[in-house]
């Protein structure tokens, strides 16, 4: 079985600064991670996913993630944050055997402060 | 359409009541997923379809969820004798075929009273 562990709810930081939100994963399969993030009333987005290729993803708006495999982690970075990033963004992990299920996190929250 | 389509976007019903929840994927989308989140949750897998079967409905929670693809496009997610634990927003998502990018719609939340 699959999961995903969020490990901040939340995360604040101010606009200009880094951002980053940890993920751990637990997978029996060589996993597909991906992160999404929600706007309000707005559709889940695909930020960025690996699929065993290149361990640094590059995602869109200045996001990146890096696959660590010795540590389950997945975390998720921006060199710096802007007002436009606040949202919610979700770690998802798919087992290589069937992708179309997609187990999510519980979520990070992320704030920017001006 | 541009995009995946649920409507409606709000559906308010009372318990015991019947509901059905439709989606419209990206056109030429072969694979739908429906997925339930629940208030400050991440969204959980239901069912998906690759074409119009349901290929795994493993996270449908009981038998009074059911959900259709009569045509490999529009899908319907059908809801008996509801009750208050059944609000939340459930999410549609198509992609073109399994394995690639799925697109999420808005998701319709259903609230019971």
């Amino acid at each position: 079985a699959q999961s995903v562990t969020q490990l901040d709810s939340h995360v604040s930081v101010s606009e200009g600064t880094p951002v980053l939100l940890r993920c751990n994963y637990s997978s029996s399969y060589s996993p597909s991670l991906f992160w999404y993030v929600q706007h309000p009333n707005k559709g889940l987005q695909l930020l960025l996913k690996y699929t065993s290729a290149a361990t640094l993803v590059k995602g869109i708006n200045g996001f990146e993630a890096e696959f660590k495999k010795s540590e389950t982690s997945f975390h998720l970075t921006k060199p710096s944050a802007h007002m436009s990033d606040a949202a919610e963004y979700f770690c998802v992990v798919s087992d290589i055997q069937g992708a179309q299920k997609l187990v999510f996190g519980q979520g990070t929250r992320l704030t920017i402060n001006p | 359409g541009a995009g995946v389509s649920q409507t409606p976007s709000n559906k308010v019903t009372e318990k015991g009541k019947y509901v059905e929840l439709r989606c419209d994927p990206i056109s030429g989308h072969t694979a739908l997923y429906w997925y339930r989140q629940s208030l400050g949750q991440g969204p959980e897998f239901l069912i998906y379809f690759q074409g119009t079967g349901a290929a795994d409905d493993s996270g449908l929670p009981n038998d009074r969820f059911f959900a259709v693809r009569p045509e490999g496009s529009v899908s319907t997610l059908k809801i008996q004798r509801t009750e208050r634990g059944d609000s939340a927003v459930y999410l549609c998502a198509s992609s073109l075929v399994p394995n690639t990018e799925a697109f999420f719609g808005q998701g319709t939340r259903l609230t019971v009273v």
